[in-house]
């Protein structure tokens, strides 16, 4: 059984530039969050999502920022337009329906860097 | 105020003893605790939860939550150098089913 899958692992971008970061959830987990991280600071919650649905983007930046989970597909964790401070881990997590809802599995991460 | 909050560190202790990490929270009507720890460059690993007041334990590791107070425990017991690693406070608010708070980290030294 597969965990949380993320890729790619190291992203590269140059400011101005679009970042999209991919998420596949756990087999039989249909929800998905997405969080980033700063060197030596905890997780900071971004976006929750459901299939077709956004639940929760309330950490969301209002700008630039965006998230889809399709109903075929990945997740994606979109930036546009790309600044320095955008540099971070981004982490995915997923946790299925029901009783273990509270459970969420994290992904390996994506180090996003920006020149 | 920071929903979650922990102290920094490092926490330094000896090979074989107990290592005592806090963490407190702000919501009162929290329902879901959890303990994850985090080795450098590398993904959480949930380690505990915690839904009702006392202990539960799980091998070494024994996560303690006292609602009154507001604060949630992990204990260590044995602690490893391979325990050595950032551990993670993470909450689930009330009224926010799918909504987690995480604290910053402790990091945690255990010295051979």
């Amino acid at each position: 059984n597969a965990g949380v899958m993320q890729n790619p692992r190291h992203l590269v971008r140059r400011r101005g530039q679009e970042a999209r970061l991919r998420c596949s959830p756990m087999k039989g987990h249909s929800h998905v969050y997405w969080y980033r991280q700063l060197p030596e600071e905890g997780l900071k919650f971004m976006v929750y999502l459901q299939k077709e649905n956004i639940i929760d983007e309330s950490g969301m930046p209002k700008e630039r920022f965006s998230a889809e989970f399709p109903k075929e597909g990945p997740s994606i964790l979109r930036i546009q337009q790309v600044v320095r401070g955008d540099s971070a881990a981004y982490f995915c997590a997923s946790s299925p329906t029901g009783d273990q809802a509270d459970t969420q599995y994290f992904g390996p991460g994506t180090r996003l860097t920006v020149l | 105020q920071k929903e979650v909050e922990q102290n920094s560190g490092p926490l330094s202790v000896p090979e074989g003893a107990i290592a005592s990490l806090n963490c407190t929270y702000s919501d009162r009507g929290s329902q879901s605790f959890f303990w994850y720890r985090q080795y450098s460059g590398k993904s959480p690993e949930l380690i505990m939860s915690i839904y009702s007041n006392g202990d539960k334990e799980d091998g070494r590791f024994t996560a303690q939550l006292n609602k009154a107070s507001q604060y949630v425990s992990l204990l260590i017991r044995d602690s490893q150098p391979s325990d050595s690693a950032t551990y993670l406070c993470a909450v689930r608010l009330a009224g926010n089913f799918n909504k987690f708070y995480f604290g910053s980290g402790t990091k945690l030294n255990v010295k051979p």
